[in-house]
């Protein structure tokens, strides 16, 4: 089956950078994404790596090693709005629907 | 119009109640679902419907029956919940079920928040 560990919880300030790592156990695998999720919101997609290596957009990067079977989120110039739940998902075995990890809550403090 | 909407934003109901909880897109989206997601957790995929048939039931209970009236419309029809069921219920789409394990972006409703009393 799809498994994936991520840390539970992050804390920053603003302005600083945060990396959000995620490992995974998968049988087959297609691309590590991730979701944004803010408190009572629904999960917003952020990134999606297929290959190795960084994918940047904006301020969030996000990097894959498939043969680590691992992937992070990078958060830079924090803001207080970035405070929210972040999920990385594999694909299930079949490719058909995506497996959530646990999440990790990011708080940003001033 | 990247959006999905979904009706109603909350709901109460007793455990004899039916409901009926509704979504839709107007993507041209072909594949669409259903998660419950409990507070601090992940959403947990209930129901997947590609080209408006269902294709995944991951062993919900029959309480909660699934319907996809037309490419565009998905509902998520309640009876005799429990007070476990109470939860967000998230649906989301995406351009086809065999692409979006692909890193296809899945668009998710802002959720029904469910109370079951």
């Amino acid at each position: 089956g799809q498994s994936l560990e991520q840390p539970s919880e992050v804390t920053a300030v603003e302005g600083a950078i945060v990396q959000i790592n995620c490992t995974y156990q998968t049988s087959g695998f297609y691309g590590l994404s991730w979701y944004q999720q803010h408190d009572g919101g629904a999960p917003t997609f952020l990134s999606y790596n297929a290959l190795d290596g960084l994918e940047e957009t904006g301020r969030f990067s996000s990097f894959l090693s498939r043969s680590d079977s691992y992937g992070y989120l990078l958060l830079q110039e924090l803001q207080m709005k970035d405070s929210a739940s972040y999920f990385c998902a594999v694909p299930n075995q079949a490719g058909t629907a995506l497996i959530f990890g646990k999440g990790t809550t990011l708080s940003v403090s001033s | 119009d990247t959006e999905v909407t979904q009706t109603p934003k909350h709901l109460v109901m007793g455990m004899t109640n039916k409901k009926s909880l509704k979504c839709e897109q107007h993507m041209g989206h072909r594949a669409m679902y259903w998660y419950k997601q409990k507070a601090k957790k992940p959403p947990e995929l209930m129901f997947v419907y590609s080209y408006e048939k269902l294709s995944i039931n991951e062993s919900v209970p029959s309480r909660f029956s699934p319907e996809c009236p037309n490419s565009s419309l998905l509902n998520l029809h309640l009876h005799a919940l429990q007070p476990e069921d109470s939860a967000l219920y998230l649906c989301a789409s995406s351009p086809s079920q065999r692409t979006s394990g692909r890193g296809e972006t899945q668009y998710f409703g802002p959720g029904t928040r469910l109370l079951v009393l």
